[in-house]
């Protein structure tokens, strides 16, 4: 599975656009993006995830660069219960279906 | 409710005991997953099973066996509990029509003393 690269940790203030980057240079052609976080002490909870489209839901956008390379999740109004640790995946949607998490980015959303 | 369970929450145990953590959904998901989460490591896989009765191991599996003889059931057992499997552990599950989402449960925090 292709690695993915997160910075540590990130502040955003309340009501604000949090914009959250990975990059996975070697991604492959047939992998997807997946999102993930974790708020304190629950389990992991799916957010979005995409191959090479523009992604939007109730939660997030995902924004993929033309070559894939990289990708941004943004949290378009930033809340208090935002504040998680959000994990970028990169995977081949298939059988095996394993999700391998990194250390992933801390979000502190402030007030 | 629908959902995916895992029992117990909480668990203190001593080293070499053996100990089972349970994980139940309700969504007849083919595949189920077992992660545990220490700190400084984020999560990492220890066993998955695509079916019932067929089970692979992760990226940590050494100390735990699972079984899966049932589609909503995924025991994880430790033989022999060790200071060092001391950790949450999270149970998942997913099927191709989620998408492959995964959908976690609650965790179990396990203490080995």
């Amino acid at each position: 599975d292709a690695k993915t690269t997160q910075p540590p940790s990130m502040d955003c203030a309340e009501g604000r656009a949090a914009n959250l980057p990975c990059n996975h240079s070697t991604i492959s052609g047939n992998e997807y993006v997946y999102w993930y976080r974790q708020i304190h002490s629950q389990g992991p909870q799916y957010i979005i995830h995409g191959l090479k489209n523009n992604e939007t839901n109730e939660m997030a956008s995902l924004i993929i660069t033309e070559d894939r390379k990289s990708s941004t999740l943004i949290l378009p109004h930033a809340t208090l219960r935002d504040t998680a640790v959000y994990y970028c995946i990169v995977r081949v949607a298939r059988n095996t279906d394993k999700l391998i998490f990194g250390t992933g980015t801390r979000l502190q959303v402030f007030p | 409710d629908a959902g995916i369970t895992q029992s117990p929450r909480y668990k203190i145990t001593e080293t070499g005991r053996q100990v089972t953590l349970m994980c139940h959904q309700t969504w007849s998901h083919s595949y189920m997953f077992w992660y545990r989460q220490d700190l400084g490591h984020g999560l990492r896989l220890i066993y998955y099973s695509a079916a019932a009765d067929i089970t692979d191991k992760g990226e940590v599996p050494d100390g735990y066996v699972v079984s899966r003889s049932k589609t909503e059931n995924f025991p994880l057992t430790l033989e022999s509990a060790t200071r060092s499997q001391t950790s949450v552990y999270f149970c998942a599950s997913s099927d191709r029509d989620s998408s492959y989402e995964q959908y976690f449960g609650p965790g179990t925090r396990l203490t080995v003393t």
